[in-house]
């Protein structure tokens, strides 16, 4: 398996434009994280997904930011419109419902300019 | 108060030192915790999972100490390699399944 998979990898955009983020988890994972990482706040956990469904979105950090998983493969987190203090790295992890350990795409790395 | 936290450091120790982290958490129906790594500009990796009797690795040792809901890393004699966050993490199974990270603690070993 190529493991957990982000794309883009960089992403530098104007204040204002929607921005979105794309993942593919490993197969057979059943849970998705998507976490955002600053120096300041470290790695925040913003929504996860069991089996395609959101059970915990209390992380998203207001209604710019949303999420969807469409299918079992492939996640988006989207940011409309985009600030400068969203700048980031954003990772999306993928776990095993019987597994202990999440798996995490290489992140991408977002400047809101 | 965070869920999950951790003294985020830096910790600037020399090679052969031995270094330990600590880590709370505030949720006691946490089920599973670990201890993860993270390199300079990398995703985080799994370095070892934490269990109530004490878990040891080669140079590292984690433990669980569920009634004050604290977690520890020991690294014994440190190497240049060392040199990386180290992530506390901690699976809460309420309602749903939630994987949270500490906000990490930062490691330098120099020679």
């Amino acid at each position: 398996d190529a493991g957990v998979i982000q794309s883009p990898r960089h992403e530098v955009t104007e204040m204002g434009q929607e921005v979105t983020l794309r993942c593919k988890p490993i197969s057979g994972h059943d849970y998705l994280f998507w976490y955002r990482q600053t120096m300041m706040r470290g790695l925040e956990l913003l929504i996860y997904f069991n089996n395609n469904v959101p059970i915990d979105d209390s992380g998203m950090p207001e209604d710019r930011f949303s999420a969807k998983m469409p299918n079992a493969s492939f996640s988006t987190l989207k940011i409309q419109p985009s600030e400068p203090r969203d700048s980031a790295v954003y990772f999306c992890a993928s776990l095993e419902s019987r597994g202990t350990e999440a798996f995490f795409g290489q992140g991408t790395r977002l400047t809101v300019v | 108060r965070k869920e999950v936290e951790q003294d985020p450091g830096p910790f600037n120790v020399p090679e052969g030192a031995t270094v330990a982290f600590n880590c709370t958490y505030s949720n006691s129906a946490s089920q599973s915790f670990f201890w993860y790594r993270q390199d300079c500009r990398k995703e985080p990796k799994l370095l070892m999972s934490v269990y109530s009797s004490g878990n040891e690795d080669g140079r590292f040792t984690a433990q669980l100490n569920r009634a004050s809901q604290y977690i520890s890393l020991l690294i014994r004699d440190s190497k240049l390699s060392d040199s990386a966050t180290y992530l506390c993490v901690v699976n809460e199974r309420t309602g749903g399944f939630k994987t949270i990270f500490g906000a990490g603690t930062r490691l330098f070993v120099k020679a």
